[in-house]
């Protein structure tokens, strides 16, 4: 049903693991985005590349890498995570980074952190 | 002062209602608004953008007060299938990102 794709769906790591989150969009946008969702808490911009280059990263902890190797695939590396990085992680899309365009969304990740 | 704030909620009503949600914004120079649904456990899915002028879309009805900078969503004749939680976002301060409100959650009882 989506355009917006995401791997693994469920993950449980340990603080010590490193371990990659996969988003690969088939709508042929330009820009693609990681969220993160606590519980209780609004979604909370990550990263946003446009057109493979990073245009934004909001004040994130050096232990989540994002990579975007080009305009379709998208990856969240993570390693040493703490339990409170627990939460549900989203990827999206759009045609262009400008905000006048709508955000299209994977299904998640829901990652658990022990 | 948040930069989206959304009625807390929760919203229950029987099937049939109309129930309204606003949502208010700091940021007086945001230029673009929708309104998302999140079904519990799953993505956050576009239900409409909003329009200077207003817009409707079957039981959905969006408005935009720029003087007053909040933004309404109208549910007629609501439906179960309608429970979800509602998002309201802007886009931000700085310019490339959007800013997603804290969401409205929504019961609609048979």
């Amino acid at each position: 049903e989506t355009g917006v794709t995401q791997t693994p769906r469920h993950l449980v790591m340990g603080m010590t693991n490193k371990k990659s989150l996969k988003c690969e969009q088939h709508l042929g946008h330009n820009a693609m985005y990681w969220y993160k969702q606590s519980a209780k808490k609004p979604l909370e911009l990550m990263f946003v590349y446009s057109l493979e280059e990073r245009v934004e990263n909001n004040s994130v902890p050096s232990r989540f890498s994002p990579e975007c190797p080009n305009s379709s695939h998208l990856f969240l590396h993570l390693h040493t995570l703490q339990p409170e990085d627990s939460a549900l992680y989203l990827c999206a899309s759009s045609q262009d980074p400008q905000t006048t365009y709508e955000q299209y969304f994977g299904p998640g990740t829901r990652l658990t952190v022990t | 002062r948040k930069e989206v704030e959304q009625d807390p909620g929760p919203f229950n009503v029987p099937e049939g209602a109309t129930v309204a949600f606003n949502c208010t914004y700091s940021n007086s120079a945001s230029q673009s608004f929708f309104w998302y649904r999140q079904d519990c456990r799953k993505e956050p899915k576009l239900l409409m953008s909003v329009y200077s002028s207003g817009n409707e879309d079957g039981r959905f009805t969006a408005q935009l007060n720029r003087a007053s900078q909040y933004i309404s969503l109208l549910i007629r004749d609501s439906k179960l299938s309608d429970s979800a939680t509602y998002l309201c976002v802007v886009n931000g301060e700085y310019g490339q990102n959007f800013v997603f409100g804290p969401g409205t959650r929504l019961s609609v009882l048979p």
